[in-house]
């Protein structure tokens, strides 16, 4: 299994541009999600999918939009990029959410840079 | 009050030595709560599991304490390897949603 993987580990964008962030599992597991860490802040959840079909938002959606047309994938898409917008983002999945022991895996990140 | 609090440290500790850190979250109907380390550069991963009798593995104690709404780890015999940032998750039981604490900065000395 290749776990969760994330396309691509570096970006460089000028304001204004929009692009997706790829994200992908092979675990056959219905909850993803997407967080942004930035320095002193921790990680924020973007948006989320409890599975194929379903998407919701998290704390800071505004900027972002997500599908999820299949289990195993889950696309950001940056609308127009804003320096605001900088930061580490993680991709991560579970089996079914995040009850008891149900372990969350997270993506190796992307690295985002807006000018 | 925030949702997930930790004390961002940093924690500088010799090796060898015993240290804990706790997590305080404010929504009492959370379930679910988990820490997870996080090496610098790298993305998080899971630590353990907090279950509500408390928990070991290994070198590591997590400990639930409902009626003050913390839980909290507790590294015996500290390793260099130990140095991280260790985060604090819980499942607000709402709407799924889960929340990372901003993470406690460990140092291992030798």
């Amino acid at each position: 299994n290749a776990g969760v993987t994330q396309t691509p580990k570096f970006q460089v964008l000028k304001t204004g541009q929009s692009m997706t962030l790829q994200c992908a599992q092979d675990m056959n597991h219905e909850y993803m999600s997407w967080y942004r860490q930035d320095p002193g802040m921790g990680l924020r959840l973007i948006h989320y999918s409890v599975g194929a079909g379903i998407t919701d938002q998290g704390e800071v959606p505004n900027g972002y939009n997500v599908s999820r047309s299949t289990t195993e994938d889950f696309p950001l898409r940056l609308l127009s990029a804003a320096p605001s917008q900088t930061s580490v983002y993680f991709c991560a999945s579970s089996y079914e959410g995040l009850g008891l022991g149900d372990e969350q895996f997270f993506g190796p990140g992307t690295r985002l840079t807006v000018l | 009050r925030k949702e997930v609090e930790q004390d961002p440290g940093p924690f500088n500790v010799p090796e060898g030595a015993t240290v804990a850190f706790n997590c305080t979250y404010s929504n009492s109907a959370s379930q679910s709560f988990f820490w997870y380390r996080q090496d610098c550069r790298k993305e998080p991963k899971l630590l353990m599991s907090v279950y509500s009798s408390g928990n070991e593995d290994g070198r590591f104690t997590a400990q639930l304490n409902r009626a003050s709404q913390y839980i909290s780890l507790l590294i015996r015999d500290s390793k260099l390897s130990d140095s991280a940032t260790y985060l604090c998750v819980v499942n607000m039981n709402r709407d799924d949603k889960i929340i990372f604490g901003k993470g406690t900065r460990l140092h291992i000395l030798p």
